[in-house]
């Protein structure tokens, strides 16, 4: 079975850090891109960065709201994906979804196929 | 971050068809189109639709996307009482470097 765990999730102080972890299992994870996503209570999806693969240097894009404190990373020999936060803020306080990006080769070129497998969240609290 | 534009909320009835939009520029939508989730409360997304009107498997034929310039549409037929639920769009943002999302569109099913 295709499946995505996320941990690491707590109540953690203004400023402090965290890191989340996802575990990825049931597909090749050295394979694809793979996504942080956020929602707030009671508010939309949010995007906050990507991790591509090996072949592509394992390049990572981030939101704005979260570049300079937040590092995405990857460890393929543990099927594993990461999330650093760095000074977290109040605003930050959010269900963290990890999602799998998945891509194909069609005719020589790789064509995006969308976030197909989520994880359940896990939850972080930023209070004081 | 600038992201795309989505009603905040559509009511249909039963067994109608409900059509929800997804407005973005160039940069995103009018290049990359659209991919489309579904969120029931207290559960993570689900992938209905990816670049514009691909559907991944086991997802039903009653929903079918469409793109037309910088607009994403999703349109389900025949709605049935578990298709209430948040529906977002989303997609690559070549300006921003970045993965944009709508707001989120609530689907009431009367």
């Amino acid at each position: 079975e295709v499946q995505l765990v996320e941990s690491g999730g707590g109540l953690v102080q203004p400023g402090g850090s965290l890191r989340l972890s996802c575990a990825a299992s049931g597909f090749i994870f050295s394979d694809h891109y793979m996504d942080w996503v956020r929602q707030a209570p009671g508010k939309g999806l949010e995007w906050v960065g990507r991790i591509r693969d090996k072949p592509n240097s394992y390049t990572t894009d981030y939101a704005a709201s979260v570049k300079g404190r937040f590092t995405i990373s990857r460890d393929d020999s543990r099927s594993s994906l990461y999330l650093q936060m760095n000074g977290l803020k109040t605003e930050d306080t959010a269900v963290y979804f990890c999602a799998r990006f998945m891509r194909q080769a069609v005719a020589g070129r790789f064509w995006p196929y969308g976030m197909d497998v989520w994880g359940q969240g896990t939850t972080v609290s930023v209070s004081s | 971050q600038a992201g795309l534009t989505q009603p905040p909320s559509v009511s249909k009835g039963l067994r109608q068809t409900a059509t929800l939009t997804c407005t973005g520029n160039s940069n995103n939508v009018g290049n990359h189109g659209a991919d489309w989730l579904q969120q029931h409360q207290g559960h993570p997304p689900k992938l209905l639709s990816y670049r514009n009107n691909n559907r991944p498997s086991g997802i039903s034929e009653r929903f079918s996307a469409s793109r037309s310039g910088d607009t994403a549409s999703l349109t389900i037929t025949g709605l049935q009482p578990e298709d209430e639920a948040d529906y977002y769009c989303s997609t690559w943002d070549s300006s921003l470097s970045a993965v944009v999302f709508g707001g989120g569109t609530k689907l009431t099913v009367l």
